[in-house]
């Protein structure tokens, strides 16, 4: 079975500031792990991805996110917030395979000027 | 580019009405799902297809039926709708393993059950 745990349903930081959104998974074999961002009134659009290979993963609009497997962790981070980031993001897990998601409980990001 | 097409974007049912959301790829992908999405509690996977003929059920597929005759459709019949399935309903392909992963979604369709 596997499962998304994101902590803090709502995370608000100023402008500039560090964004940090915690994700945590926990799967019986090893996972593939996703981004994705949804602007209010749209689909989700993907942030980044990681597959295998390196354990730092840079996505776009300056995001990236580093998979630790000893923690089960897969946290997504930007030095610096823009207001534009302003979005519900949603972590999530696939098998091997692709052929399903499964999606934490989202975490939207609130950013003050 | 149409990519992933939902239709109709906003419905509204009575309850025991039934309807079929319409989802369409022009991306040649295998593989198609259905999701619905509820405050706080993210995306659940409804049913999901790894080709046409072939469709399995996700984590909450009671209420809901689907079929794959094309490659290019997927579309989620709701038998007799009820106002639990309130909410805001997502399809998504991939080519699987070809793409490492990505998964294109469409709009969304918001769907009210009264």
């Amino acid at each position: 079975a596997q499962s998304v745990t994101q902590l803090g349903s709502h995370v608000s930081v100023s402008e500039g500031a560090l964004v940090l959104l915690r994700c945590n998974y926990s799967s019986s074999v090893p996972p593939y792990l996703f981004w994705y961002v949804q602007y209010p009134n749209q689909g989700l659009q993907l942030l980044l991805k990681y597959t295998t290979g390196a354990t730092l993963v840079k996505g776009i609009n300056g995001f990236e996110a580093e998979f630790k497997k000893s923690e089960t962790s897969f946290h997504l981070t930007k030095p610096s917030a823009h207001m534009s980031d302003a979005a519900e993001y949603f972590c999530a897990v696939s098998p091997y395979n692709f052929n399903k998601f499964y999606f934490g409980s989202g975490t939207k990001l609130n950013v003050k000027p | 580019n149409a990519g992933v097409t939902q239709t109709p974007k906003f419905q509204v049912l009575k309850t025991g009405q039934s309807m079929t959301l319409q989802c369409a790829q022009d991306m040649n992908h295998e593989y198609m799902s259905w999701y619905r999405q509820d405050p706080g509690m993210g995306l659940r996977l409804i049913h999901y297809s790894v080709g046409a003929g072939i469709t399995d059920q996700g984590e909450v597929p009671n209420g809901y039926n689907v079929s794959r005759s094309t490659t290019e459709d997927f579309p989620l019949r709701l038998l007799s709708a009820a106002p639990s399935q309130t909410s805001v309903y997502f399809c998504a392909s991939s080519l699987g393993q070809g793409s490492l992963g990505e998964a294109f979604f469409g709009q969304g369709t918001r769907l009210t059950v009264v």
